[in-house]
């Protein structure tokens, strides 16, 4: 079965860091891009980065650009979100998703989810 | 920045067909694919490249992308389909979401 499971979050005070992990299993880790897309309480999708098969490539949303930093270790099949100068509004259920194809791309979708991880920002 | 622009709700009767709209700029020109969340739970992926039904997703479900808006119908719609829909695509490698669909079958 294929799985993602999300760990890191928690309660941190605004302007401190974070970082979460993702732990995939059940898949060949390394032929497909990952993401990260967060959930604010009642609110919508928003994604916030994603990264290629290799690394090669990384990309953000503005909200988060300059702030947050995706990484991988396909050697432990674990895709990770360095989060710094958290700020109230990155208060969200943070989902790690798996791409369909190894590259960031406009066919692309997002086929497998975690369950999330819960980030509260807060002093 | 690019917008999906979605109607904040719809309903529909069971056993009838449900449309959710989403429109964005030039959207025709940019796949879209849309993702079903029930409370408390995670997105699933419902279509994906305007048109494609991952495994086990039923065939009420369809999609079609034409001009500014991609429209997500669900066939025969039945009470567990009720729930949140989102469309996605990507822009200047990107990905944006719709704001999303509560979609109640009443």
């Amino acid at each position: 079965e294929v799985q993602l499971v999300e760990s890191g979050g928690g309660l941190v005070q605004p302007g401190r860091s974070l970082r979460l992990s993702c732990a995939a299993s059940g898949l060949t880790f390394d032929d497909y891009a990952m993401n990260w897309v967060r959930q604010a309480p009642g609110k919508g999708l928003e994604w916030v980065s994603g990264i290629t098969w290799n690394s090669g490539n990384e990309a953000y949303a503005d909200s988060v650009k300059g702030r947050f930093s995706i990484s991988r270790d396909n050697a432990k099949n674990s895709l990770y979100l360095q989060m710094n100068s958290l700020r109230a509004e990155d208060t969200a259920l943070y989902y790690c998703a798996k791409g369909m194809y190894q590259q960031l791309e406009p066919r692309d979708a997002f086929d497998i989810w975690g369950q999330g991880t819960k980030v509260t920002v807060s002093s | 920045s690019y917008e999906l622009t979605q109607p904040p709700s719809v309903s529909v009767s069971p056993g009838q067909t449900a449309s959710i709209t989403c429109s964005g700029d030039k959207l025709g020109n940019k796949y879209t694919c849309w993702y079903q969340q029930k409370p408390g739970q995670s997105p699933v992926l419902v279509i994906y490249q305007d048109t494609k039904r991952p495994s086990g997703i039923p065939e009420r479900f369809s999609g079609s992308n034409s001009g500014n808006t991609a429209t997500l119908t669900i066939s025969g719609t039945q009470a567990m389909d009720e729930a949140d829909f989102y469309c996605q695509a990507w822009d200047s490698s990107t990905v944006v979401f719709g704001g999303g669909t509560k979609l109640t079958v009443l």
